[in-house]
């Protein structure tokens, strides 16, 4: 059982580079969420999207983008990476309705900007 | 936003000893769902227990339960029988369901079991 699949695991960028962590679900999930978890604290919305070709901003979007062309993929593309972007980033799904299920996670992806 | 609120950032418990971590939030909502996820060192997100609003009976799981206050906005875990692999981060989680099930998080309570 696959269930969300992020890569890659571990990423040390420069400052200014770009990249795109890939998150993949094959649970058949409308719902797809990007957190970043920073030392210490909880997890924060980066984006999120509710099906194929929608996307919208969460709490902090600011120097990410996303896209959804297909109800597996959501990835997340870093521009101009900066070191307040070091953090672990969680990529989840969820199933759509309003039905209260729970989210999923991938196992995180930590990245490093030096 | 909801907000979300763990206000014991680290507590301890003895093996085989109660401990109770709390959570409160903050919404107009009447329809949502609080849930707890344990995050060991690994780092993955572990889904422990979920307690639906609309629902006045505690939710269960084993030796997790819950006690939830919905007019006080209150959503404790009690952790029963404590064991050494209960020793992690626990994580309180709101969900809405009017903004695309947006998740919303506390900022985790660190769990030490002693031996």
């Amino acid at each position: 059982n696959a269930g969300v699949t992020q890569t890659p695991k571990f990423r040390i960028l420069k400052i200014g580079q770009s990249m795109t962590l890939q998150c993949t679900q094959d649970m058949n999930h409308n719902y797809m969420y990007w957190y970043r978890q920073d030392p210490g604290m909880g997890l924060k919305l980066i984006y999120y999207s509710v099906g194929a070709g929608i996307t919208d901003k969460g709490e902090v979007p600011n120097g990410y983008n996303v896209s959804r062309s297909t109800t597996e993929d959501f990835p997340l593309r870093l521009e101009l990476a900066a070191p307040s972007q070091t953090s672990v980033y969680f990529c989840a799904s969820n199933p759509s309705g309003g039905s209260g299920n729970t989210i999923y996670f991938g196992e995180g992806s930590w990245l490093t900007v030096v | 936003a909801q907000t979300v609120t763990q206000s014991q950032p680290e507590m301890s418990v003895q093996e085989a000893e109660t401990v109770t971590l709390s959570c409160t939030y903050d919404t107009s909502e009447s329809d949502y769902y609080l849930f707890w996820y344990k995050q060991p060192p690994s780092r993955q997100m572990i889904l422990v227990i979920r307690q639906e609003a609309y629902k006045q009976q505690n939710a269960t799981e084993n030796r997790f339960s819950v006690n939830f206050q919905k007019a006080a906005k209150s959503f404790s875990l009690k952790i029963s029988d404590s064991q050494l692999g209960d020793a992690a981060m626990y994580f309180c989680a709101y969900m809405s369901s009017n903004t695309g099930n947006q998740f919303y998080f506390g900022t985790g309570t660190s769990l030490t079991v002693i031996p």
